[in-house]
């Protein structure tokens, strides 16, 4: 699986949009880019996942460029609940994919 | 709430003894993965489980077990376990017929090692 890079930290005002950039400049044609986030003692959820199409789901929007080459998770309107650290990953679909985290960037909403 | 229930949430054991976890995998779903997160880390794959075989495996040795049942629900066992194996290990269950990168978390069983 193409490995990912995300800043460490980042903040946002409670009610603004949190864009959260991820690179992955060595995607393969067949990996899809996923998003799960981790609140504070908790198991990852997943947000979205998305090919090369924009994708948004009632949780979240992905923006993935052209080149594949990186993506945005936009959080339209952050709360304090959003508060996690978001996990950007990199995987082909099928029965053993594996999920490869890193270390995520870690989004503080401030009231 | 994902429908994946892990016990125990918490233990604690002593170097060299074993432990085992168990998870319930959310209905319907028929892969579980075991994943362990040390203090600050992203969590790391350890293995997955299709059909009660194993389907895949990470990076770790083979003091880590597992057992899948036929009613989908999961054992992780680690003998002779060692202080680095403290750490907050996750069950995640999926349906193969769905896309296999979704996953459904359990909220993990926190082991500490002394």
């Amino acid at each position: 699986d193409a490995k990912t890079t995300q800043p460490p930290s980042m903040d946002c005002a409670e009610g603004r949009a949190a864009n959260l950039p991820c690179n992955h400049s060595t995607i393969s044609g067949n990996e899809y880019v996923y998003w799960y986030r981790q609140i504070h003692s908790q198991g990852p959820q997943y947000i979205i996942h998305g090919l090369k199409n924009n994708e948004t789901n009632e949780m979240a929007s992905l923006i993935i460029t052209e080149d594949r080459k990186s993506s945005t998770l936009i959080l339209p309107h952050a709360t304090l609940r959003d508060t996690a650290v978001y996990y950007c990953i990199v995987t082909r679909t099928g029965a053993n994919s594996k999920l490869t985290f890193g270390k995520g960037i870690t989004l503080s909403v401030r009231p | 709430e994902t429908g994946v229930t892990q016990s125990p949430t918490h233990l604690i054991k002593t170097r060299g003894q074993q432990v085992t976890l168990r998870c319930s995998s959310q209905s319907g779903h028929n892969t579980v993965s075991w994943y362990q997160q040390a203090l600050g880390q992203g969590p790391q794959f350890i293995f997955q489980y299709y059909r009660e075989e194993e389907n895949g495996r990470g990076n770790f040795p083979p003091r880590f077990s597992g057992l899948q049942f036929p009613n989908y629900s999961s054992e992780l066992n680690v003998n002779a376990l060692e202080l680095d194996d403290s750490a907050l290990y996750l069950c995640a269950s999926s349906d193969t017929g769905t896309s296999a990168g979704e996953l459904f978390f359990g909220e993990g069983s926190r082991l500490t090692v002394l």
